[in-house]
């Protein structure tokens, strides 16, 4: 079955830019997406396509997608973005929805 | 707007079944554009797809749960349903009901998301 691979933490200061990587086997050939989970709370998608954004998510958050790594980028982190991240793509093979195991951003 | 509310027990016994309901509102689960699906999260724990179904009624598992699992729908009250079989203690977990947006390749992302219903396997 698919794999996708995420660091478990990502710890950065305020105000300065947090990459969370996603690797998977030929991952630019799939569709990324990313979610955002609070403590306690159900998780949001923050990014769609692989760099789309929903309405409503500020433009810190980007995204990208090549060979075999996505990444999940944010800007001018703020205390607010502390959350677990998951990456999130459709396997057509197993028809399988896969995520990572997801990453926890600090902000120190 | 599309939501989805989560219903059932928070506890079950060991080897008994699981059951889940998730009402939809704002959309029909008779439509085409989505999968409609189950996701759960063991306490403190990462995120796992556990099956979808199509508005054709095709269904989607996740292999180490296809032997357990089945998802069905009811269209008349547009909701669908989650049966676990033979649970156990690691199958205590939050559970989330959600939708599914399809493209022309098929399931792409999830949400919106329920707001989740802890299930805990329990004597």
């Amino acid at each position: 079955s698919y794999v996708l691979t995420q660091p478990p933490s990502v710890s950065v200061a305020p105000g300065v830019t947090a990459w969370i990587t996603c690797g998977g086997h030929n991952i630019g050939s799939k569709s990324v997406h990313w979610y955002q989970q609070r403590p306690g709370q159900a998780p949001i998608l923050v990014i769609f396509y692989n760099g789309d954004r929903p309405s409503g998510i500020p433009e810190r958050f980007s995204g990208s997608n090549s060979g075999n790594t996505a990444t999940l980028t944010i800007t001018r982190v703020e205390a607010g973005d502390e959350a677990d991240y998951y990456c999130q793509v459709w396997d057509s093979a197993t028809d399988h929805v896969v995520f990572g195991g997801g990453t926890k951003l600090t902000v120190l | 707007q599309l939501q989805l509310q989560e219903s059932g027990p928070g506890l079950v016994k060991p080897s008994e079944t699981l059951s889940l309901t998730c009402t939809v509102s704002g959309a029909s689960i008779n439509s085409n554009t989505y999968y409609w699906g189950f996701i759960r999260q063991p306490p403190g724990k990462g995120l796992e797809w556990i099956g979808s179904i199509y508005y054709s009624g095709t269904t989607y598992y996740t292999s180490s749960l296809k032997s357990r699992v089945s998802i069905s729908r009811d269209a008349s009250r547009n909701l669908f349903s989650l049966r676990l079989r033979s649970v156990t203690a690691a199958d205590t977990a939050i559970y989330y009901c959600v939708s599914v947006a399809r493209d022309a390749a098929g399931p792409c992302w999830v949400g919106p998301w329920g707001q989740g219903a802890l299930v805990t396997v329990s004597s």
